[in-house]
């Protein structure tokens, strides 16, 4: 199925560093949502940005969607050991056959180091 | 505010089996997305229903099927299970109407087929 190009694939980093990842795509989305997932839970949402160029901070967290629409970035600033997880990018395409779904990244595996 | 509720939470079948999960959307969410988690294909978008009707379908086959009901609740069947049925499996909710809104996900149900 199609999928989001989402990078880097994992990280591994020393508490307090800041993290950048993110996503691109050939297509365009009209929406951009950046998603965490613990072990054996379901994703939890972060942040969700729906107009291009938006930048949208949560705490620590900062996510922008793209000006061409078809890429977003997560930054997690001062790294904590709960931090660590998976953190996965998803977008919305418009149109009709595209009601209710998401295109989902790969995720990246996010570990810190105390 | 509860969030998405999903049940059972674990579940071991056969192959051949067929299995029903439920997914509760948060109160006031008319709109259940449904998603297959594996490591090997991440997650993908199964179905999606609003006010009791499919809107829109992934490309899964047809041994994958779901309803929904007046009162929002889905549920998903999986016919003569196989064993790369295995996954997690996740239903997310969102308000609906446009089929754009942001989607809010269960903790999922694990399924193991063998």
């Amino acid at each position: 199925g199609q999928q989001l190009n989402q990078s880097p694939q994992s990280m591994f980093i020393q508490e307090g560093e800041d993290v950048s990842m993110n996503c691109t795509s050939s297509s365009i989305f009209n929406t951009w949502l950046w998603y965490k997932q613990d072990p054996g839970e379901g994703p939890v949402l972060l942040i969700a940005l729906y107009k291009a160029g938006e930048l949208t901070s949560n705490g620590r967290l900062t996510a922008q969607f793209g000006i061409t629409r078809k890429d977003s970035f997560l930054n997690i600033s001062a790294s904590i050991p709960s931090d660590v997880g998976i953190y996965f990018c998803a977008g919305q395409l418009g149109g009709s056959s595209n009601t209710g779904k998401l295109i989902f990244g790969q995720g990246t595996t996010l570990q810190v180091k105390p | 505010k509860a969030g998405v509720t999903q049940t059972p939470r674990y579940l071991i079948k056969t192959r051949g089996q067929q299995v029903t999960l439920s997914c509760s959307p948060i109160s006031g969410h008319r709109s259940v997305s449904w998603y297959q988690q594996t490591p090997g294909q991440g997650l993908q978008f199964l179905f999606e229903y609003f006010s009791e009707t499919q809107r829109n379908k992934g490309n899964f086959p047809g041994r994958f099927s779901g309803r929904q009901f007046s009162n929002s609740r889905s549920e998903m069947n999986v016919s003569t299970l196989e064993l790369g049925d295995s996954a997690l499996y996740l239903c997310a909710s969102s308000l609906g109407a446009s089929g754009g809104e942001t989607q809010y996900f269960g903790p999922g149900t694990r399924l193991l087929v063998l």
